[in-house]
């Protein structure tokens, strides 16, 4: 599985916006990048994914470099909900024994401050 | 949107004694679903992939007979902590997958917090 790179935490004042970088140098051509969240004692959450083009919802938006090497999570006013572990991955297709899973890595805990 | 139940939200059981974890997927079919365990403030592991009708397809260090993996029906996976011990204590995640596409977003349980005394 292609591997992503965050930093371990960032911190964010209420109402600014906060952007979370993401590294993935050796992401294939058909891999999508996927963006969860966690709260506490929560399954992860879907925030957004893209695959070449920068995508915007009504959470996020996700701007993603030329090369697709890099990828930034873009939420545009930290609220306090927003508080969170953020998760950068790469999907593949299903296919062999991948079937499309996501694999985790240790993702960057947001905080908020008030 | 598409929701993915996952039941019981949290379990406390004995030592040596079984538990059963059921993930369902509400609204859609689950062609795939994917088992993780979570130990307090680390990421998310997977455990094991199952697929509607088949085996379990588990990562490597997850043990088989321990960790017993049902997919029946396309909306419903089981997993089956047997004989469970202290060290299985975990947070368990399940989600569900329709299609295994790359573009598919996944959705989530809510999770189960195991605590085995």
């Amino acid at each position: 599985d292609a591997k992503t790179t965050q930093p371990n935490s960032m911190e964010s004042n209420e109402e600014e916006p906060v952007h979370l970088p993401c590294n993935h140098s050796t992401i294939s051509g058909t891999d999508y990048i996927h963006w969860y969240r966690q709260l506490p004692s929560q399954g992860p959450e879907y925030v957004i994914h893209g695959l070449t083009s920068n995508v915007n919802n009504r959470m996020a938006s996700l701007a993603i470099a030329e090369d697709r090497k890099s990828s930034t999570l873009i939420l545009h006013r930290a609220t306090l909900r927003d508080a969170a572990v953020y998760y950068c991955i790469l999907r593949g297709n299903a296919g062999g024994t991948s079937y499309g899973k996501l694999t985790f890595g240790q993702g960057t805990i947001l905080t908020v401050h008030p | 949107g598409a929701v993915v139940s996952q039941h019981p939200s949290r379990v406390i059981c004995k030592s040596g004694t079984s538990v059963k974890i059921e993930c369902r997927s509400l609204d859609f079919q689950a062609t795939t679903m994917f088992w993780y365990r979570q130990f307090p403030k680390q990421s998310l592991m997977l455990m094991a992939t199952s697929n509607e009708g088949s085996k379990a397809t588990y990562e490597q260090g997850v043990e088989k007979d321990k960790f017993l993996i049902n997919h029946a029906s396309l909306t419903l996976s089981t997993l089956t902590v047997t004989s469970a011990h202290p060290e299985d204590s975990s947070f368990y995640i399940c989600s569900a997958s329709s299609q295994g596409l790359a573009n598919e977003k996944l959705f989530f349980g809510s999770g189960t917090q195991l605590s085995v005394l």
